[in-house]
């Protein structure tokens, strides 16, 4: 398995800042994803960072507000711009290290909340 | 695209009983895998079983059993000997292989909170 850290695990911030939320694997991984968590909701899918050229967007996601980063095989980090009270989530990166494993794993997750 | 629904958004039992959580997805893909994640309040997310859909027999994890049912594409998690423990929201989710050994992202459904009394 591969051991993620998050960082911040928490934060709070105000209304029209940005934060950048790191993730790191403990090994080099095939893919990376990261997902937005609502209160009491589900999880979904904001976007699959590509290491060395841009991200993949989902619908609903664009680049000017979760600008994403992954400069190399063990790293990324989403930003989340311009912060309004509806951004108020649990940010989960996870990684899928290839096929050899067929599974995804999960990042302890970064709660924040805008006020 | 794919969907992912768990009908049940809470679920009691007693410990030690049995009790099984239901799913049902939508995809046209004919390779795939299912999951069953668990996510207790500490919110990090621990997968407890998987299955291939290109498997017949159903995964098993100790106490954690699935019933994959292919054709009428539904995977039901069971959890015998239920501890408190368990208590958590399960989450159903799907997954679809990419090219040169990739992946797509999980597709979630709503999940299900599970809570075993003493």
């Amino acid at each position: 398995s591969a051991v993620i850290s998050q960082k911040p695990s928490r934060d709070i911030c105000q209304r029209g800042t940005s934060l950048t939320i790191q993730c790191q694997v403990d090994s080099q991984v095939t893919m990376m994803f990261w997902y937005r968590q609502q209160p009491g909701q589900s999880l979904t899918l904001i976007a699959t960072a590509n290491q060395g050229s841009e991200a993949t967007y989902e619908s609903g996601f664009v680049i000017d507000k979760f600008p994403i980063s992954r400069p190399n095989l063990t790293f990324s980090t989403l930003t989340v711009s311009n912060m309004s009270p509806e951004d108020s989530s649990i940010y989960l990166c996870s990684v899928y290290p290839g096929p050899w494993h067929n599974e995804q794993f999960f990042g302890p997750g970064t709660r924040l909340t805008v006020l | 695209a794919q969907t992912v629904t768990q009908s049940q958004p809470e679920m009691s039992v007693q410990e030690a009983e049995t009790v099984t959580l239901s799913c049902t997805y939508d995809t046209s893909e004919s390779n795939y895998y299912l999951f069953w994640y668990k996510q207790p309040p500490s919110r990090q997310m621990i997968l407890v079983i998987r299955q291939e859909a290109y498997k017949q027999q159903n995964a098993t994890e100790n106490r954690f059993s699935v019933n994959f049912q292919k054709a009428a594409k539904s995977f039901s998690l069971k959890i015998s000997d239920s501890q408190l423990g368990d208590t958590a929201m399960y989450f159903c989710a799907f997954m679809k292989p990419a090219g040169g050994g990739g992946a797509d992202g999980l597709t979630f459904g709503k999940g299900t909170h599970l809570i075993i009394q003493p």
